[in-house]
């Protein structure tokens, strides 16, 4: 099946600072690329829809300027959770479409633990 | 909100088959019934899918009833590396995917 990667697996930061995960599809080019945030014994919730060279559409709660969303190619993109606080400790998980509409396609990256202090 | 409901919880001895109940209530015509499972801290991972006929592949089996309300994922020996967290997502292709809480299923050995 097709391979999703997210850098880093995990990070620990400091109140304050940015940082930056990645997620990259390995083996196809995402025409739309996904960011969901799990609390700890809570379910996926989705934060954005990227879409190559667009600007990423954000749900509703989720605030755009606190977390940045570059798409920047086909096999890219980038969240920046900017000026973290402890409460976006999170598990940051991302998934790229391959082709449109069918779920089996979406392909889920192992998830990025992140803990600020 | 996620539009199926599912038992928070259940468990299944190592070997045997473990059968999650799925609710979907509100499923669409054009709504394929899919299943995917969260083992801890990674991403989830693609089981089944299926429309209206029963489905099965190397992972599992996927039992949906004539009206589509209700469909039950079957892992027919379950093995220790199964216990996960089992979500099943009621999806057309024209929306976002909402996950619900899912099934955390505890294989026991």
């Amino acid at each position: 099946g097709a391979v999703v990667s997210q850098h880093p697996s995990r990070v620990i930061c400091k109140s304050g600072t940015s940082v930056k995960i990645e997620c990259r599809s390995l083996d196809f080019q995402a025409t739309t690329m996904f960011w969901y945030r799990q609390f700890p014994k809570q379910s996926l919730m989705l934060m954005a829809t990227s879409n190559e060279g667009s600007k990423a559409t954000y749900e509703q709660g989720v605030e755009k300027d606190k977390f940045l969303i570059n798409h920047a190619s086909l096999t890219l993109s980038t969240l920046t959770v900017t000026s973290a606080h402890p409460e976006d400790s999170s598990f940051y998980i991302c998934s790229a479409q391959r082709g449109a509409g069918r779920l089996q396609e979406q392909y889920f990256g192992p998830g990025t633990r992140l803990t600020v202090t | 909100d996620a539009k199926t409901t599912q038992p928070t919880s259940m468990d299944c001895a190592e070997g045997r088959a473990a059968n999650l109940p799925c609710n979907h209530s509100t499923i669409s015509g054009n709504e394929y019934v899919y299943w995917y499972r969260q083992i801890h801290s990674q991403g989830p991972q693609y089981i089944i899918h299926g429309l209206k006929n029963n489905e099965t592949n190397e992972m599992a089996s996927l039992i949906i009833t004539e009206d589509r309300k209700s469909s039950t994922l079957i892992l027919p020996h379950a093995t220790l590396r199964d216990t996960a967290v089992y979500y099943c997502i009621d999806f057309s292709g024209y929306q976002k995917v909402t996950f619900g809480i899912g099934t955390k299923l505890q294989v026991i050995p």
